[in-house]
């Protein structure tokens, strides 16, 4: 069975492009979730979907991050305009069901360089 | 003050030996406890899940004190192949649903298995 897959693997923009993201999650889970890691600091939560519903948006860091889940299948993180801090590594993550007795499956992550 | 504190290490132990890792939470509502492992520059995977009773799979063996907030982590008989970043990851919803189901991660502990 497929893993969640992520694509692009890395990405460098400059400050003020438009970068968009996307994630697959392994079939036939309801539940997406984007975290990211910046340099240096903790693993951390942006958002999480339930199909194509925003369950808990409150990791997302202000306005310029957009997610979108259309037919509850494969997301995208667009982040218009990118600014420097925005650099990282962007995981997606997949579950079949949500609670702790269902593991979160991740992506390999997408590497976001803004010069 | 980060809400899951880990030791950021390095540990370097020769091989054979027996690391423990500690990690302590702050929020009391955390319901659901884990350890990720996180191989150079992959995505988190999970090692196992932290119960209350504690839990022992193979040569790892994972402990919980709630009273204190405190999660553990035992590795015995260390191989090279163990070398990897542990993550400890906690996580506010019960074991099943939930409205919250985002994983809190801490910084990670570096370890390194020497020959």
């Amino acid at each position: 069975e497929a893993g969640v897959t992520q694509f692009p693997s890395h990405s460098v923009i400059e400050k003020g492009q438009t970068v968009t993201l996307r994630c697959d999650p392994i079939s036939g889970h309801d539940n997406l979730y984007w975290y990211r890691r910046v340099m240096g600091k903790e693993i951390k939560f942006l958002l999480h979907f339930v199909k194509e519903s925003k369950q808990d948006e409150s990791g997302m860091p202000n306005n310029r991050f957009l997610a979108e889940r259309t037919g509850g299948t494969y997301s995208t993180l667009k982040v218009q305009p990118a600014e420097l801090e925005d650099s990282g590594v962007y995981f997606c993550a997949s579950s079949q069901g949500r609670g702790g007795l269902n593991e979160q499956f991740f992506g390999p992550g997408t590497r976001l360089t803004v010069l | 003050r980060k809400e899951v504190e880990q030791d950021p290490g390095p540990f370097n132990v020769p091989e054979g030996a027996t690391v423990a890792f500690n990690c302590t939470y702050s929020n009391s509502a955390s319901q659901s406890f884990f350890w990720y492992r996180q191989d150079c520059r992959k995505e988190p995977k999970l090692l196992m899940s932290v119960y209350s009773s504690g839990n022992e799979d193979g040569r790892f063996t994972a402990q919980l004190n709630r009273a204190s907030q405190y999660i553990s982590l035992l590795i015995r008989d260390s191989k090279l192949s163990d070398s990897a970043t542990y993550l400890c990851v906690v996580q506010k919803g019960p074991l099943y649903g939930g409205a919250t189901n985002k994983l809190i991660f801490g910084t990670g502990t570096l370890l390194a298995v020497q020959p």
